[in-house]
């Protein structure tokens, strides 16, 4: 069974713009859940979906922002985007809300 | 709320060394606990996991026991090899909600 993939894998932008990355869950999974990854903070939670509704955000501004759509994959959008939006954005998905998580390979943003 | 603490390293070790990493919790109600690994530029993958007290997680040689009395599941290799260096999470899912919490990681480094 395929896991879960991340698209793209590296972007480049400037402050300012806005970026959109893809997650496709692995197959029969409807649980998606992003997380941020930096050296300071380490890990953080951003949010999850379940069947196309966020039930859960992390504390992070009205700039991040998601979606899940009826095939269970999902996207995260960022707007405005800052330097310190400079991270690893990873993608769990899983069965459901209290299964295990599985992880993508991530997409490495760096703001410019 | 929900935390995870663990040895932050670096470690460093010879090869056939005997590991362990620390990592305590505290949570509400009753966690399921996970150990993943994190190897240069991927994403993370489970390494292993215990779903509830005095359950035993192991793969490729690792072992963590769920401790509930110590709030602990510390992550034990009796021999590691050169191919275990990488930077391992330890993390908790609670009960009442949807996200993982993780420790802010430990990088391990074996040399030959």
């Amino acid at each position: 069974k395929a896991g879960v993939t991340q698209t793209p894998r590296y972007l480049i932008k400037t402050r300012g713009q806005q970026v959109t990355l893809s997650c496709s869950p692995i197959s029969g999974h409807r649980s998606v859940s992003w997380y941020q990854q930096t050296p300071g903070q380490g890990l953080q939670f951003l949010f999850e979906y379940f069947s196309e509704t966020q039930r859960n955000k992390g504390n992070f501004p009205g700039r991040f922002s998601g979606r899940q759509f009826s095939n269970s994959r999902s996207e995260m959008n960022v707007s405005t985007l800052e330097l310190g939006d400079s991270a690893l954005y990873l993608c769990a998905s899983s069965l459901s809300k209290v299964d295990t998580q599985y992880f993508g390979p991530g997409t490495r943003l760096t703001v410019l | 709320g929900d935390s995870v603490t663990q040895m932050e390293g670096p470690v460093t070790l010879s090869e056939e060394a005997f590991l362990t990493i620390n990592c305590t919790y505290t949570a509400t109600g009753y966690p399921s606990l996970f150990w993943y690994v994190q190897y240069p530029g991927e994403g993370l993958q489970l390494l292993l996991k215990a779903t509830k007290a005095d359950d035993k997680g192991s793969n490729k040689g690792f072992e963590a026991t769920y401790r509930k009395e110590t709030t602990s599941f510390h992550l034990e290799k009796g021999s590691v090899q050169v191919s275990d260096s990488a930077v391992y999470f330890c993390a908790l899912l609670g009960g009442s909600n949807y996200k993982l919490t993780f420790g802010k990681g430990t990088l391990l480094t074996v040399n030959p």
